[in-house]
């Protein structure tokens, strides 16, 4: 598709257990970031891939969470045991990078619920 | 803390008014961006204003950004049902290798 495609859209698991969400970005879209959103609140930044560079983890919460990117496409964002706090809208956005102006097209987002 | 913060959080006006929605920010930038979430949507970008410049326009969008203040406002003009949305201002840090942060947003409910 031509926009940033992201799966589970929804996702309702148990605390305790591991949960994969994935971004499929735009072709050609080097930059990619996972951003977590709780009910009414702003976006909270969690970590920025940019091309072969070394990914930014200065949002990532705690060891429980970490992310993948394959190369400049797919990335995968795994919570392992989750906890009841961790329920929120998880948006990952590409861009083309840096120099490009540095807008984001954001995905609709996976919305997970931890019971 | 965030490094955008928009002001208010929350705004109601009649379709036809003007909203006008802020945004401070701490550090130096390299621009300012603002977008718009309808609700259970992800964001949209809406418009891009450099460092460099003071004042931007798009369709019904005023956005205007003083650095000196380190503050951006976003006007929407002649608003519409339709402009109901959340409204967030987010920043590019010039030290921070075009990660963009994000402020808390303001929903703005537009009464028809």
């Amino acid at each position: 598709g031509a926009g940033v495609s992201q799966s589970p859209s929804n996702k309702v698991t148990e605390k305790g257990k591991d949960v994969e969400l994935r971004c499929d970005p735009i072709s050609g879209h080097t930059a990619l970031y996972w951003y977590r959103q709780r009910l009414g609140q702003g976006l909270e930044f969690l970590i920025y891939f940019q091309g072969n560079s070394a990914p930014d983890k200065s949002g990532l919460p705690s060891d429980r969470f970490s992310a993948e990117r394959t190369g400049e496409s797919v990335s995968t964002l795994t919570i392992q045991r989750t906890q009841q706090e961790d329920s929120a809208v998880y948006l990952c956005a590409s861009s083309l990078g840096v120099g490009f102006g540095g807008e984001l097209f954001f995905g609709e987002g996976s919305r997970l619920t931890v019971l | 803390s965030q490094q955008g913060e928009e002001d208010p959080q929350a705004l109601s006006i009649q379709e036809g008014e003007n909203a006008t929605m802020n945004c401070s920010y701490k550090t130096s930038i390299n621009n300012l961006q603002w977008y718009r979430q309808n609700s259970g949507r992800g964001l949209v970008h809406l418009i891009l204003i450099r460092s460099n410049e003071r004042e931007k326009h798009s369709g019904r969008l005023r956005v205007t950004l003083d650095t000196s203040k380190k503050s951006s406002s976003l006007l929407i003009t002649a608003s519409r049902a339709a402009d109901t949305a959340s409204y967030f201002c987010a920043t590019d840090a010039d030290n921070a290798g075009n990660m963009l942060t994000f402020g808390g947003g303001t929903r703005l409910m537009v009464k028809p």
